[in-house]
């Protein structure tokens, strides 16, 4: 079946850049997305990559896929503050584009 | 542009109740989806539905009911409340070519006491 797999904790101090990293098992998924969950909040994509591309940069944020292993990574640079929140890993799976599906997500602290 | 609406944002309820969870979208998305949210385990899917008239299982549907009657509701039923629904639960819409990602909207926070 599909699983998505991401650490839990990631705690970095300001200004440092942080590396999220999210493992997954299906490798016929299309797309790969990050969403930001802030406290009390909904979900808010930040970024996601079609399975064909190897990196995206979108400002501060860069994707990095490596579909040999199903490894996927979101490095996010110069972190503030204001990036403390749990960040979810998610794939299309083998349902085409019926579901996705989640990883536990990881919880990133910054510190002044 | 209110992109995906979901009321109410908080609800208490007894063992036993039964309550609607409402969505609305109004981008004219074809795909709508409820997930809950608990503690250690991220998202899951309860059901969904690819257009007007058709709706699916997910990964955990038992104790919940859908439907869609319009592309811009997708209400979700607990006909019996228990404890083990309380969770946090977000209804996602997305288009119908699947290549723009899904839209969500803020949750709804259930407590079943």
């Amino acid at each position: 079946g599909e699983d998505v797999e991401q650490s839990l904790f990631l705690s970095v101090r300001e200004g440092d850049s942080s590396v999220i990293n999210c493992t997954y098992t299906d490798s016929s998924s299309t797309y790969l997305y990050w969403y930001k969950q802030e406290p009390g909040a909904g979900l808010q994509l930040l970024t996601y990559i079609f399975s064909n591309m190897d990196m995206k940069q979108d400002q501060r944020l860069t994707v990095l896929l490596n579909k040999k292993d199903k490894h996927l990574s979101l490095r996010i640079a110069d972190t503030q503050t204001g990036d403390s929140a749990i960040y979810f890993c998610a794939e299309t799976g083998n349902t085409g584009f019926q579901k996705l599906v989640f990883g536990t997500g990881t919880r990133l602290l910054v510190s002044p | 542009n209110a992109g995906v609406t979901q009321t109410p944002k908080f609800q208490v309820l007894k063992t036993g109740q039964s309550m609607t969870l409402q969505c609305a979208q109004d981008m004219n998305h074809e795909y709508m989806s409820w997930y809950r949210q608990d503690p250690g385990m991220g998202l899951r899917l309860i059901h969904y539905s690819v257009g007007a008239g058709i709706t699916d299982q997910g990964e955990v549907p038992n104790g919940y009911n859908v439907s869609r009657s319009t592309t811009e509701d997708f209400p979700l039923r607990l006909l019996s409340a228990a404890p083990s629904q309380t969770s946090v639960y977000f209804c996602a819409s997305r288009d119908g070519t699947g290549r723009q990602p899904q839209h969500f909207g803020d949750g709804t926070r259930l407590s079943i006491l």
